[in-house]
Parts: structure tokens; C-alpha cells; sequence
């Protein structure tokens, strides 16, 4: 069975510009969530998708990230226009049900330069 | 006062020996805890769920201790496989309907030859 996948795996670009991640997460999985790692801190959340619903958002940082999961399948993260600030490596997790067990994707790592 | 706590480490053991790692949390809501395990520049892989009663698997053994709000991680027999960052994760409960894991800096582990 394929895991949760991301891509790109690295994403190198200006301060300005837009950039958009994609997760797949594992097939049947409703809950969909995003993470981001800044060197040296903790994996914070950003948002929690059940199906294609947003359930929780409140780790967004601002209103430059967009999250999108249309159809409740895979989900994209946009970030427009990218500060040097959103460095970081941006996971992606998939559980079955809540409070189950959530299943990262590789990570996509993120340089805003 | 952060929602997870865990001692950065590193903690450096030799091969063989027993290591803990505690993990305390602020939210007596939480209602699932994990262990997870981080490879240098890789996602967090599951390393086992934490139930009320305790889990143990081969040389790894899981605690929860709601009273004082921590769980445990107890490595017996540590091989140099086992180096890595182990995070503590856990679940906010149905505080608002979300159930978004929250996770700890990590605890480094090295296992020395």
C-alpha cells in the first residue's frame, strides 16, 4: 500500500514568488493534516482536513498560505507571495480516523531565498 | 509554558544499555499519545502508540501517566540503529471538534559503539 506522498521533495525559490506543495495521503484516509518543521523548532501544525472540509486551521500563520483539498483527496499548500521566513520543511500526515495513528509523507523542504 | 515538553538531549548511552526519555504535557484533554522516531533529514515514523495500560514492543516499552501528565519511553538492549530523534506526540481531544496532534521538540538519542 503506498504511504502518504509529497512533492516536490525540495523546493528552492525567491522571496515573492508562489509555491505549491502536494500531498497525497494513503487511499481511504479522511484526515489530512499539515505540519511545518523551522530548523531547530518543532514540527508545528498548520490545518487539519476531514474529507475535504477544513477542521482546524489555527496554525496558519497568515493569509499567504492557502490550503485546498478538493474532492477529499490529495491536498495542495500555496504559499503567495514567500518570505524568507517560510523556510522550513513542510510535512504532511494522513490518519484513518481521529485519534488514530497519522502517517507523514517524506517532506517537502522548502528554501525561500 | 509549552503544551509538550521533552529534554532535548543528546543523550549519548553506549550500546546495550537501558535509556528513558519523558515527554509531559499541559492539556489533560489529550486522549492519544505516540512515540514517533525522526531520522536525520527524514519524516517522523511511528515507533508505537501509548495506551492507558502501557505497550511494550521487543525492546521498547511506552507508558502513560495521566496523574502527572507524562509518558515514557524506555529503550532496553540500545543498539546503534536506534540513534535518532524520538518526538512525543499527542492529540488535543475533541476540545473543539479537531483532533490535531501535537508534538514535542524531540529527544536526540545517539547509541555509542
Amino acid at each position: 500500500e503506498a504511504g502518504v506522498t509529497q512533492f516536490p521533495s525540495h523546493s528552492v525559490i525567491e522571496k515573492g514568488q508562489t509555491v505549491t506543495l502536494r500531498c497525497d495521503p494513503i487511499s481511504g484516509h479522511d484526515n489530512l493534516y499539515w505540519y511545518r518543521r523551522v530548523m531547530g523548532k518543532e514540527i508545528k501544525f498548520l490545518l487539519h482536513f476531514v474529507k475535504e472540509s477544513k477542521q482546524d486551521e489555527s496554525g496558519m500563520p497568515n493569509n499567504r498560505f492557502l490550503a485546498e483539498r478538493t474532492g477529499g483527496t490529495y491536498s495542495t499548500l500555496k504559499v503567495q507571495p514567500a518570505e524568507l521566513e517560510d523556510s522550513g520543511v513542510y510535512f504532511c500526515a494522513s490518519s484513518q480516523e481521529w485519534g488514530t495513528e497519522a502517517f507523514f509523507g517524506q517532506g517537502t523542504r522548502l528554501t525561500v531565498v | 509554558r509549552k503544551e509538550v515538553e521533552q529534554d532535548p538531549g543528546p543523550f549519548n548511552v553506549p550500546e546495550g544499555a537501558t535509556v528513558a526519555f519523558n515527554c509531559t504535557y499541559s492539556n489533560s484533554a489529550s486522549q492519544s499519545f505516540f512515540w514517533y522516531r525522526q531520522d536525520c533529514r527524514k519524516e517522523p515514523k511511528l515507533l508505537m502508540s501509548v495506551y492507558s495500560s502501557g505497550n511494550e514492543d521487543g525492546r521498547f516499552t511506552a507508558q502513560l501517566n495521566r496523574a502527572s501528565q507524562y509518558i515514557s519511553l524506555l529503550i532496553r538492549d540500545s543498539k546503534l540503529s536506534d540513534s535518532a530523534t524520538y518526538l512525543c506526540a499527542m492529540s488535543d481531544g475533541r476540545t473543539s471538534g479537531t483532533y490535531k496532534y501535537i508534538f514535542g521538540t524531540g529527544t536526540r538519542l545517539k547509541v555509542l559503539a
